[in-house]
């Protein structure tokens, strides 16, 4: 069974910039969250989304989006790149079918690398 | 919202020692708490975790402890080895609908052979 999958692994973008990352989940797995984590400020939670509707939203600037397709997949968007957004930002899926069923095992993707200059 | 405070930062033991990371969350609503390990340039992968209906869990070595009244919960290593040395996680989750899980900062043990 294929892990959550994340491409790319890494990139370098300048400031202005506006990059997209992709998530393929393991199959089966209809929830697909988004965190950036950084040495400072660890793992913070930037949305989610379930068939193809965000869900959650953490708390970050317009800047960031997302969006999933029918398959599941999803892709993260990040507009006029700021220094700050150097991160590495995980990919997360788990089998949550959503209600009152309670939270489920999220299983993390290998992170894209972005670094901003 | 949610804040999940988690310590010791850092954390250091003899091989053989026992490890204990604590995590305190403030929203009692929260039901799940999971606990992730992450190895240097690695992703973080659950170890363990419990649900707010136990009040304790165990996985050979590894074993979780909340409090719910006290709202916090506990990671405990037992026998620790080399191989234990990463960044742990603790997080807290409603889990009532979708998956907003927060984190806390993380500790990074280091298992001394």
């Amino acid at each position: 069974k294929a892990g959550v999958t994340q491409t790319p692994r890494y990139l370098i973008k300048t400031r202005g910039q506006q990059v997209t990352l992709s998530c393929s989940p393991i199959s089966g797995h209809r929830s697909v969250s988004w965190y950036q984590q950084t040495p400072g400020q660890g793992l913070q939670f930037l949305f989610e989304y379930f068939s193809e509707t965000q869900r959650n939203k953490g708390n970050f600037p317009g800047r960031f989006s997302g969006r999933q397709f029918s398959n599941s997949r999803s892709e993260m968007n990040v507009s006029t790149l700021e220094l700050g957004d150097s991160a590495l930002y995980l990919c997360a899926s788990s089998f949550h079918s959503g209600g009152l069923t309670g939270a489920n095992v999220l299983t993390f993707g290998a992170g894209s690398r972005l670094t901003v200059l | 919202g949610e804040n999940v405070e988690q310590h010791p930062s850092t954390l250091s033991v003899q091989e053989g020692d026992s490890a204990v990371i604590k995590c305190t969350y403030s929203d009692s609503a929260s039901n799940y708490f999971p606990w992730y390990k992450q190895e240097l340039g690695k992703r973080p992968q659950l170890i363990i975790d419990i649900r707010s209906n136990v009040g304790e869990k165990k996985d050979q070595r590894i074993a979780v402890t909340l409090n719910k009244t006290a709202k916090h919960f506990s990671l405990h290593i037992t026998e620790t080895q080399p191989e234990d040395s990463a960044v742990y996680f603790c997080a807290a989750s409603k889990g009532n609908y979708g998956q907003n899980f927060v984190f806390g900062p993380g500790t990074r043990l280091s298992v001394l052979p």
